[in-house]
């Protein structure tokens, strides 16, 4: 059962466009959300979160949106640049109220991101 | 901030043997650590949470005697595969919980091949 899912196994866009990776979610206790980006052989980068009070979170040129009716989250970067060309995870966790946030992740199969000069 | 290592980055070894991997915390302490693998293109898979001074918590599949996990100090996590065979060969990686701060630091995860 894959509580978390990244649909889309690739994506290409050109340098300085935005990139839209997106995220769906089935388990309604999930109550915080994380983008990770990840190279090859290496562990997952942190990129960006978001609680479930909110539903926006920008941090740079990354910006998260949750639809929690929807159970969709999506990672806008923009501008894209090269150097963004890596597999996206999305995580999810639930912490239940008053929680803090550092539960068990489950993990999305996570988007290849391509981003061409 | 927020730097957790993994040791070794690789290991090879024979059927049979055990081999043991470190994960550790830098520069804070963590009372959880979290151990996931990760099987050619496919997503991290949750295998157990490291707490600080009490047995670990393994996730649904994963066998405890098999995988055995050490949370010795609140800096350092050991993994260890007992009696490795071909099927155990992936990308393990780890995390740490910064306290406060609500999110997991991976390390750079240690790739294992049982031959």
């Amino acid at each position: 059962d894959q509580q978390v899912k990244q649909n889309s196994p690739s994506l290409s866009v050109q340098e300085g466009r935005i990139s839209i990776l997106n995220c769906d979610y089935t388990n309604s206790m999930f109550d915080y959300f994380l983008w990770y980006k990840k190279y090859p052989a290496e562990g997952p980068t942190f990129l960006i979160s978001i609680s479930s009070i909110k539903d926006k979170n920008e941090d740079g040129r990354f910006t998260v949106f949750l639809n929690k009716s929807a159970k969709h989250l999506s990672l806008h970067i923009v501008p894209s640049q090269p150097g963004d060309s890596a597999v996206y995870f999305c995580a999810a966790s639930a912490h239940g109220a008053g929680g803090t946030s550092y539960g068990k992740l489950t993990f999305g199969q996570g988007t290849i991101l391509t981003v061409h000069p | 901030g927020a730097v957790v290592s993994q040791h070794p980055s690789w290991v090879i070894c024979k059927s049979g043997t055990s081999v043991k991997i470190e994960c550790r915390s830098l520069d804070f302490q963590a009372t959880t650590m979290f151990w996931y693998r990760q099987f050619p293109k496919q997503s991290l898979m949750l295998m157990a949470t490291s707490n600080e001074g009490s047995k670990a918590t393994y996730e649904q599949g994963v066998e405890k005697d098999k995988f055995l996990i050490n949370h010795a100090s609140l800096t350092l996590s050991t993994l260890t595969v007992t009696s490795a065979h071909p099927e155990d060969s992936s990308f393990y990686i780890c995390s740490a919980v910064l306290a406060g701060a609500g999110t997991q630091y991976f390390g750079p995860g240690t790739r294992l091949t049982v031959l």
